[in-house]
């Protein structure tokens, strides 16, 4: 099975500022990973697929970049609403498998 | 507008079943692959396994944290998805969310319901 390692777990950072998430897959993936935003006590919401396809309505601060093992998710201006959990998963291969998450918090 | 409106959790004993439903309104239910997802308190997310349309036989996959005791079924007359759980475990404790599936392109995501919490404690 695939493992998804995400890092960090947790970063506080502030408005406005540019905020990197990391997401390293056990194996190559090619580019069939997609990056889940959940605030607390909602259901997760789909940002990007194919590594770096912005779903629709999604703010085109979020961006995300890689292929193989290696991918980012980037928020290029961290907004009060991005404040919040954020997930890789690869769709490369069953079973489907998720990162651990990464906590973003208000500095 | 897309909903997907899950059911069915509750508080349920170690070694017991419960069923849980998914209600699907705003889209044609029948064209898309369906998945559940749960999360255990205060943890992060888990696919549990997915069904797929009447193209394709309705045929399944399973994590393997689950296998051999939740079965994943859909009925498109009904617009619903189910999720049956059997020999429960407490670490099954957890929100199970249904999620639909793209119709074109890979397994991920692109709608969630709201979650139903099952609660499995003596």
């Amino acid at each position: 099975a695939i493992q998804l390692t995400q890092s960090p777990s947790s970063l506080s950072a502030s408005v406005g500022d540019r905020v990197t998430v990391t997401c390293r897959a056990s194996q190559g993936i090619d580019n069939n990973l997609a990056w889940y935003q959940q605030k607390p006590g909602e259901a997760p919401k789909l940002l990007i697929y194919d590594a770096s396809t912005l779903e629709t309505g999604v703010p085109s601060r979020f961006s995300g970049s890689g292929s193989g093992t290696d991918f980012t998710l980037t928020v290029s201006s961290l907004q009060p609403e991005d404040f919040a959990t954020y997930y890789c998963q690869q769709f490369k291969e069953y079973p489907l498998s998720l990162g651990g998450g990464t906590k973003v918090e208000i500095k | 507008e897309v909903q997907l409106v899950e059911s069915g959790g509750g508080l349920v004993q170690p070694g017991g079943s419960l069923r849980l439903s998914c209600a699907a309104s705003g889209f044609r239910f029948s064209d898309h692959f369906m998945d559940w997802v749960r999360q255990a308190p205060g943890k992060g997310l888990e696919w549990l396994g997915r069904i797929r349309d009447e193209a394709h036989r309705y045929t399944t996959e399973y994590a393997a944290s689950v296998k051999d005791r939740f079965i994943i079924s859909r009925d498109d007359s009904k617009n619903s998805l189910y999720l049956h759980m059997s020999s429960l475990k407490t670490e099954d404790t957890a929100v199970y969310y249904c999620a639909r599936d793209r119709i074109v392109g890979g397994a991920f995501f692109e709608s969630w319901g709201q979650g139903t919490l099952v609660t499995v404690s003596s």
